[in-house]
């Protein structure tokens, strides 16, 4: 069964940046046809979708492919670390509004299905 | 690309039927047949409850339907139980590999 689990600090200072990673167990990170996506929500506010990585070929390496949310512009950055199944966020710069509960998902792009992970909180203060 | 426009917050007794809107615009939702729903309960992982506008995944109640007409999707739940009570999110595909969430919808059950 598939399971998905976020790690990385709870707290970070203004001006650095956050770095999350999510574990995916019951599944490979490299499966056809998935791709594997950061979402955020702000404390009282509505889900923003942070961005999207995605692997093709049919060989190591793999191929990788990334999406991110405009209005974050160049401040996020996804890798991943095939050997663990894990995949990871950067998000740089970060200020007090970047305070929310970070989730990774799986996406099937082809019909928009996220299976999600439980969230981890990060807040942003000195 | 501006969020999705749900409702707050609705309300309805046990055993009715309760429908929160979905409104986005004609490069998201009424551009794609990638509308989905997500049931949350807070501190545990958002549930998808229906995929591609009004599919239903395995195991979801067919108590919970979607619809859609032009830029606005709907989720409506039926015979209304008190385990529904919780909050709802819509999402759409936003062109060029990116997504959208609604800012959430509260549903109480009376």
């Amino acid at each position: 069964q598939l399971h998905l689990q976020e790690s990385g600090p709870g707290l970070v200072k203004p001006s650095e940046t956050l770095s999350l990673t999510c574990t995916v167990s019951g599944g490979s990170i490299t499966s056809y046809n998935y791709y594997w996506a950061w979402i955020r929500q702000p404390p009282g506010k509505g889900l923003e979708w942070i961005g999207t990585i995605y692997f093709f070929g049919s060989t190591y390496p793999f191929s990788k492919i990334t999406y991110n949310n405009p209005s974050l512009k160049s401040r996020v950055s996804m890798s991943v670390d095939t050997s663990k199944n894990q995949f990871s966020l950067n998000l740089s710069s970060v200020t007090a509004a970047d305070t929310a509960v970070y989730y990774c998902a799986r996406l099937i792009s082809g019909s928009g299905q996220f299976f999600w992970g439980q969230g981890t909180l990060v807040t942003v203060s000195s | 690309q501006s969020a999705l426009t749900q409702p707050a917050s609705v309300s309805g007794s046990p055993g009715q039927s309760i429908t929160i809107s979905c409104t986005g615009t004609s490069s998201d939702v009424g551009n794609y047949n990638l509308v989905s729903w997500y049931q949350h309960l807070p501190g545990k992982a958002p549930k998808l409850i229906i995929y591609e506008d009004n599919k239903r995944p395995s195991g979801v109640s067919n108590r919970f339907s979607g619809s859609k007409s032009a830029n606005t999707a709907s989720l409506t739940i039926s015979g209304l139980q008190a385990e529904d009570e919780s909050d709802y999110y819509c999402c759409s595909h936003a062109g060029s590999h990116t997504w959208v969430f609604g800012g959430g919808t509260s549903l109480a059950v009376l």
